[in-house]
C-alpha cells in the first residue's frame, strides 16, 4: 500500500464549479497533514495544512479523518487560477526533521 | 517576501562527475531539506536537515549523496559520481516547523 495515496484524476470542471479531492495515508501515526499546490514545472507550494477539526481558507475546506485515516480538500467555485497539481502530504513522524511524503498529485484543469 | 533561492538553475553533467546543488534558505529558519522529482512523477523526500545535522535520510540518499551547511547561510547537496537516474528537479526547502515548507524553484539536473 502506498504511504499517501491520491486519485491521479485528471478532474476537468467549468468556471465556479465545486471540487473535491480524498486522498488515504496508510501510516496511522502520522502526525500532520497539508495540501500543496504544484503549478506545471514550479516548486510546490503549501495550500493549507489540515487540522482534526477541519478549516477554512476562504473557498478551499481541509478535513481530517484520523479513524479512517483520510484527508479530503474542497474547493468551492473554482476559479481558473485553481488549474494545478494538488498534492497531499503528510508529516510521518514527531520528530524534529521528520520526513513529508507526498502523494503523486490529482491534476484539476478548471475551464472557461 | 523572503524566498528560498536555489543555483543553478540547470545543470547539464557527465555521468560520473561530481554535481553541488547550493541553495539558501530563507534566513530566520530551522528545518532545511531536499527534496527531488523525476519528470512526470512525485516528489520525493531525500534528506532533512535540523540543528546542523542530518535528521532523517531516505533510501535515495546513499553514499554518493552529502549535504553540508557550510555557513550561515546555505545549504548544499553534493552528488559524488552522478548516474542517468540522478537526473531530475531537485528542490530545497525550509521551514521554521516540519510541516509548513517554503520550497526553492528548484534545480533541474541532466545526467548524460
Amino acid at each position: 500500500r502506498k504511504e499517501v495515496e491520491q486519485d491521479p484524476g485528471p478532474f476537468n470542471v467549468p468556471e465556479g464549479a465545486t471540487v473535491a479531492f480524498n486522498c488515504t495515508y496508510s501510516n496511522s501515526a502520522s502526525q500532520s497533514f497539508f495540501w500543496y499546490r504544484q503549478d506545471c514545472r514550479k516548486e510546490p507550494k503549501l495550500l493549507m495544512s489540515v487540522y482534526s477539526s477541519g478549516n477554512e481558507d476562504g473557498r478551499f475546506t481541509a478535513q481530517l479523518n484520523r479513524a479512517s485515516q483520510y484527508i479530503s480538500l474542497l474547493i468551492r467555485d473554482s476559479k481558473l487560477s485553481d488549474s494545478a497539481t494538488y498534492l497531499c502530504v503528510v508529516n510521518q513522524g514527531a520528530a524534529s526533521g521528520s520526513r513529508l511524503t507526498f502523494g503523486e498529485g490529482t491534476q484539476l484543469t478548471v475551464n472557461p | 517576501e523572503p524566498e528560498v533561492t536555489q543555483t543553478p538553475s540547470h545543470q547539464v553533467t557527465q555521468m560520473g562527475q561530481e554535481v553541488i546543488l547550493r541553495c539558501v534558505p530563507i534566513s530566520n529558519h530551522l528545518y532545511f531539506y531536499w527534496y527531488r522529482q523525476i519528470l512526470g512523477q512525485k516528489v520525493e523526500f531525500l534528506v532533512s536537515f535540523y540543528n546542523n545535522e542530518i535528521s532523517e535520510k531516505s533510501e535515495i540518499f546513499d553514499d554518493q549523496f552529502s549535504v553540508e551547511r557550510p555557513d550561515g547561510s546555505n545549504f548544499t547537496l553534493k552528488i559524488r559520481s552522478t548516474k542517468l537516474e540522478d537526473s531530475a528537479m531537485y528542490f530545497c526547502a525550509s521551514g521554521v516547523n516540519t510541516g509548513e515548507l517554503f520550497f526553492g524553484e528548484g534545480s533541474r539536473l541532466t545526467v548524460l
